[in-house]
């Protein structure tokens, strides 16, 4: 079910670093994966999205990585900004369907 | 393109008063609508979806409600508000066609509720 309850986890890292969100994921049924960053205050933001017959896909300054066998998913942020603080959301689902699965949410604090 | 506004932005009411929330999408048809509500701190829970008008689905038994009178407006109301319905809620919309990147869900700004 959603996720309900939980404390966020933390990720602090130096401003220019590379940043690692990583997410497990629940329905071994699912084929669609989305990251989503939310700013205090503000709804959360479309990041990248990526299916299951991928295993790795790129933005800009961003990439998510899929491993389909541990049902595992990450968000690299490369040289990561102040600007990138944020927490960041992975969801999950099945093409086709509507209801989409939120992991708890990582909060990533970018130190300057 | 598509655009989704939700208001009132923030809300402070006394408990036991009536709540109305409402969220309205631009530039697209008959698309899926979502409530999600979120405690500070915590994850997302989804409240009610929509997949046409009058069609609500609930999917947590509480005090609220939603009502879709028009194809893209989604309504949360309450007639009687605790202080547990204190949150941060999101409005959201996807296409209803699949395609090739799923129904990937868009969200609004937020709504903060706080009742006192």
């Amino acid at each position: 079910g959603e996720s309900v309850g939980l404390h966020l986890p933390t990720l602090s890292v130096q401003e220019g670093d590379n940043s690692i969100i990583n997410c497990a994921y629940s329905n071994s049924a699912s084929d669609y994966f989305i990251w989503y960053k939310q700013e205090s205050g503000k709804g959360p933001q479309f990041i990248i999205d990526i299916r299951s017959n991928m295993d790795k896909r790129q933005g800009q300054r961003v990439t998510v990585l899929l491993n389909k066998t541990v049902k595992h998913l990450s968000l690299q942020i490369a040289a990561t900004q102040p600007g990138d603080s944020a927490v960041y959301f992975c969801a999950e689902m099945v093409t086709g369907g509507f209801k989409t699965i939120f992991g708890a949410g990582t909060r990533l604090f970018v130190k300057a | 393109s598509q655009t989704i506004h939700q208001w009132p932005a923030t809300l402070v009411q006394p408990v036991g008063s009536p709540l109305s929330l409402e969220c309205t999408v631009e530039g697209t048809s008959n698309p899926n609508l979502y409530w999600y509500r979120q405690a500070a701190g915590r994850g997302l829970q989804l409240l009610f979806y929509s997949v046409g008008i009058g069609q609500i689905s609930s999917e947590v038994p509480q005090n609220l409600s939603a009502s879709r009178p028009q194809d893209r407006q989604f309504i949360l109301s309450s007639k009687k508000l605790l202080l547990s319905d204190s949150g941060f809620y999101l409005c959201a919309w996807s296409y209803t066609r699949t395609g090739n990147s799923g129904n990937t869900i868009y969200f609004g700004e937020g709504s903060w509720l706080t009742v006192v």
